[in-house]
Formats: C-alpha cells, sequence, structure tokens
C-alpha cells in the first residue's frame, strides 16, 4: 500500500464550480499537511500548510484534515480557469528533516 | 533573485554526455533536496543534503552525483545517462525542522536521447 494515495484525475469542472480534491494517507505519524499547485512545465508551488486535523482558510482556498479517517482534502470555491493546474498532496512525519511524501497529483481543468 | 533558482531550463544530452544541473536557493534554508518527476508517477526523493551533509540517498543510481559545497548550492552531475532518465529534476529546500515545508525552483527537463 501506498503511503499516499491521490486520484490522478482528469477532473474537469465549469468556471465558478466548487471543486474538491482528496488525498488519503496510511501512516498514523504524519501530523503536517500541504498542498502543491503545479503548472505545466513549472515547479510546483506551496498552496495550503496545515497542522493536525481541523480546517483552515485562505481566499476561496480551503484545507481540511481528518487525522481519525487519515483523509485530507482541499476545496477550491468559484473556481477559475486559472486554477487549471495540477494538485499535489504532500505530508511528512514532523521528525524527519521535512522529507515530504508526495501524492501523485490530480489534473485539474476549469473550463470558461 | 528570490525564491529557488535552476539552471538550465531545458536540457538534451546523449548517453554519453556528462553535464550538470544547479541549484541556488535564496531563502537562507538549511536543506535542499532533488527531486525526479515523471509522467503520472509521484514525485520522487533522489538526495537530501542537511547543512552541506548528505542525509539521504533514495537508492539513486550512481550514473546521478550530487554535489553540495554550501547550504545555497546544489549540484547534480549526470553522466551516461538512459532514455528513461528523461523527467522534470525539481530543486527544492527547506528547513530541518518537521514543520518545515519545501520550496521548488522551476525544475530542469531533462531530455536524453
Amino acid at each position: 500500500q501506498k503511503e499516499v494515495e491521490q486520484d490522478p484525475g482528469p477532473l474537469s469542472v465549469p468556471e465558478g464550480a466548487i471543486v474538491s480534491l482528496n488525498c488519503t494517507y496510511s501512516n498514523s505519524a504524519f501530523q503536517y499537511f500541504m498542498w502543491y499547485r503545479q503548472y505545466s512545465r513549472k515547479g510546483p508551488e506551496l498552496l495550503m500548510y496545515t497542522y493536525s486535523s481541523g480546517n483552515k482558510e485562505d481566499g476561496r482556498f480551503t484545507a481540511q484534515v481528518d487525522k481519525s479517517s487519515k483523509y485530507i482534502s482541499l476545496f477550491i470555491r468559484d473556481s477559475q480557469p486559472s486554477d487549471s493546474a495540477t494538485y499535489l498532496c504532500a505530508m511528512n512525519r514532523g521528525s524527519t528533516l521535512g522529507r515530504l511524501y508526495f501524492g501523485r497529483g490530480t489534473q485539474l481543468t476549469v473550463w470558461p | 533573485e528570490t525564491g529557488v533558482t535552476q539552471t538550465p531550463r531545458h536540457l538534451v544530452m546523449g548517453m554519453t554526455n556528462k553535464k550538470s544541473l544547479k541549484c541556488e536557493q535564496h531563502l537562507g534554508h538549511n536543506a535542499m533536496y532533488w527531486y525526479k518527476q515523471s509522467a503520472k508517477k509521484p514525485l520522487e526523493l533522489m538526495f537530501v543534503y542537511n547543512f552541506k551533509e548528505q542525509t539521504e540517498n533514495n537508492s539513486v543510481p550512481s550514473r546521478f552525483s550530487p554535489e553540495c559545497p554550501n547550504s545555497s548550492h546544489l549540484f547534480l552531475h549526470l553522466h551516461t545517462l538512459q532514455p528513461e532518465d528523461s523527467a522534470l529534476y525539481l530543486c527544492a529546500s527547506g528547513g530541518t525542522g518537521g514543520e518545515d515545508t519545501q520550496y521548488f525552483g522551476p525544475g530542469t527537463r531533462l531530455t536524453v536521447l
């Protein structure tokens, strides 16, 4: 079983839709959870960062962590064509030089 | 220049060539990382350096040789590569606490002919 599972999609939605992106994980030691956005032919860009369980909101983006279910989500409200990218979840154990464990990434297209 | 920079952005090389990838971070971080990103696969961690010392080598073939002369610079020396080594090579930097995340450069798109 992979440590981090993420559906690669692709996911295609109309502009203005609410997008839900998810990852599951198997290692209960993970404490820090991140979402990265990667545009085509670019490096990943840190989008959201949360610690332990709970919600974090930043503009149109909300990150949720449910450690009891080993499940994390990223919600995008009022999605825009500029949100079209690959979204990668990442997490770490908090004790290993920040070594990150990544999902495969979900490819999202928002069409006007 | 800010953040993490990588050069070259694109590289085409034959299997007998020797080339080097360069990474520089301007974030004051202590740790630097090399990742390989192939199509449809998760990011693969290759090497980790902490304060210039290599702390992790993720079973990477010896045709990839990293070098970290100081906490701000990281190189990846390439020789006798195979076509399956064609990928996007990403450099990242970060702190060394568990709560520190990583910041990525734009990557070098490598094609091995």
